[in-house]
């Protein structure tokens, strides 16, 4: 079956310690995202990346980053720059392009933690 | 720009009883619509959508109506069932947001038996 394989389910970050949050797709969809769920809030979008090897800033970039070197893959990377960084993160992904009328299709999250 | 606005939460019914949860929306042009369901500790998973104006979206006995003149995709149940105690999500997606989706905050759902 095609999805969105997101891994850990759990993490746990030391202070001062990056993290790197694993997205995996076999959907062939060109673009990728992640998201940040704070408890009962509604999404914030973080990174983007429209196509392989290009990446854009979301509306919480900041202390996060990301890469995409692979079209199935777009981990990212939690770093210390991120003061609280305690959440619950999605990552998703689409057909892109002008294909507009594509919904978005999510992985089942990773849940960070601080310790 | 691009927003969706959906109804506060949370919402508590009684199972069999009829859903309503709001949702407008602000965007240029012809937006794509959706509605999201999340049940607890997962993603998100498509609902249903809709993708131009007066297209109804319908799925597991839910249904929106893509309504452009009041701009609203409101998401209807005829009787609801414990089972379907989530949050819900309303989105859109348009060619100025590139390939972005705009979600709304959410609104909790919970169906007492």
């Amino acid at each position: 079956d095609g999805g969105i394989t997101q891994s850990p389910k759990y993490l746990f970050r030391k202070e001062g310690q990056n993290v790197t949050l694993s997205c995996e797709q076999n959907l062939n969809h060109d673009a990728m995202y992640w998201y940040r769920q704070d408890p009962g809030q509604g999404l914030r979008l973080i990174y983007y990346s429209q196509i392989v090897n290009d990446f854009q800033k979301g509306d919480i970039a900041e202390g996060y980053s990301v890469s995409r070197e692979k079209k199935e893959s777009f981990p990212l990377t939690v770093t210390s720059a991120q003061k609280n960084p305690t959440a619950f993160y999605l990552c998703a992904s689409s057909i892109g392009g002008e294909r507009n009328n594509q919904p978005q299709h999510f992985g089942d999250g990773t849940r960070l933690s601080i310790l | 720009g691009n927003s969706v606005t959906q109804m506060e939460g949370p919402v508590t019914l009684s199972e069999e009883a009829f859903l309503t949860i709001n949702c407008t929306y602000t965007a240029t042009g012809y937006p794509s619509l959706f509605w999201y369901v999340q049940y607890p500790g997962e993603g998100l998973q498509l609902l249903l959508k809709a993708t131009k104006a007066d297209d109804k979206g319908s799925n597991k006995g839910f249904e929106a109506t893509y309504r452009k003149e009041t701009t609203s995709f409101h998401l209807e149940k005829g009787s609801v069932q414990v089972s379907d105690s989530a949050v819900y999500f309303c989105a859109l997606r348009s060619h100025s947001s590139a390939s972005k989706i705009i979600f709304g905050s959410g609104t909790r759902l919970s169906i007492r038996p």
